[in-house]
């Protein structure tokens, strides 16, 4: 499978941007996930990347460098409501499963 | 919308008892997964299935079994519950085997082994 690594925790403030970065290891890659989760929720599905360059939806990106080997999420116009766990999560070639990194917990503060 | 529902949201249960979790979805889709995620270490991958009776083991099965009878309930089995399975337990369900293909979570059960 992928080797996945993110930053464990962030902290930013209400109405600035944010990115948390994401580094995979590039053999075998197929794609990746980017997921939300609240505490004592469930993950939710925010974004799929799998060609090079951003991808956006409303206040979230994504972006994808795969010769690098490399993602990150970009958080705009923070609300509380964003205080969350994001997780990243590769696929590797002819699968279907997903590595998952540990996540990166951001807390945004007023 | 999407559903996957897990039978329960909290579990208490004693060391060598036989445990079943349950979850079922109702999107018709043909993979299924269950997860641990525990503190520090993230989510990782117990078992999963492509199919109705198929099977695949994922990065830690020991200590777990499943079953999938029917294509919209996929079952964990922990044959013998040890403490070091106290963890939250998270089903997914996913289309099928397309790239791109999101995977959807339940709410997760968690499983205090006593």
């Amino acid at each position: 499978g992928q080797n996945i690594d993110q930053p464990t925790e962030m902290t930013a403030t209400e109405g600035a941007i944010v990115q948390i970065n994401c580094t995979y290891q590039t053999s075998g890659f197929n794609g990746l996930f980017w997921y939300q989760q609240h505490a004592g929720e469930a993950p939710t599905f925010l974004s799929y990347n799998v060609l090079d360059g951003l991808e956006e939806k409303g206040r979230f990106s994504s972006f994808l460098s795969r010769s690098k080997g490399y993602s990150y999420l970009l958080l705009k116009e923070l609300q509380m409501k964003d205080s969350a766990s994001y997780l990243c999560a590769g696929t590797g070639a002819g699968s279907y499963q997903l590595t998952f990194g540990k996540g990166t917990k951001l807390s945004v503060i007023p | 919308d999407v559903k996957v529902t897990q039978s329960s949201r909290y579990l208490v249960k004693r060391t060598g008892e036989k445990v079943f979790l349950e979850c079922v979805q109702d999107m018709d889709h043909e993979n299924m997964f269950w997860y641990r995620q525990d503190p520090g270490l993230g989510l990782r991958l117990i078992y999963f299935s492509y199919d109705v009776k198929m099977k695949e083991k994922g990065d830690i099965p020991e200590g777990y079994s499943v079953s999938r009878e029917k294509k919209e309930r996929f079952s964990l089995i922990l044959e013998s519950a040890s403490t070091n399975q106290t963890s939250m337990y998270l089903c997914a369900g996913q289309r099928d085997g397309s790239f791109g293909q999101p995977q959807h979570f339940g709410d997760g059960t968690r499983l205090s082994i006593l």
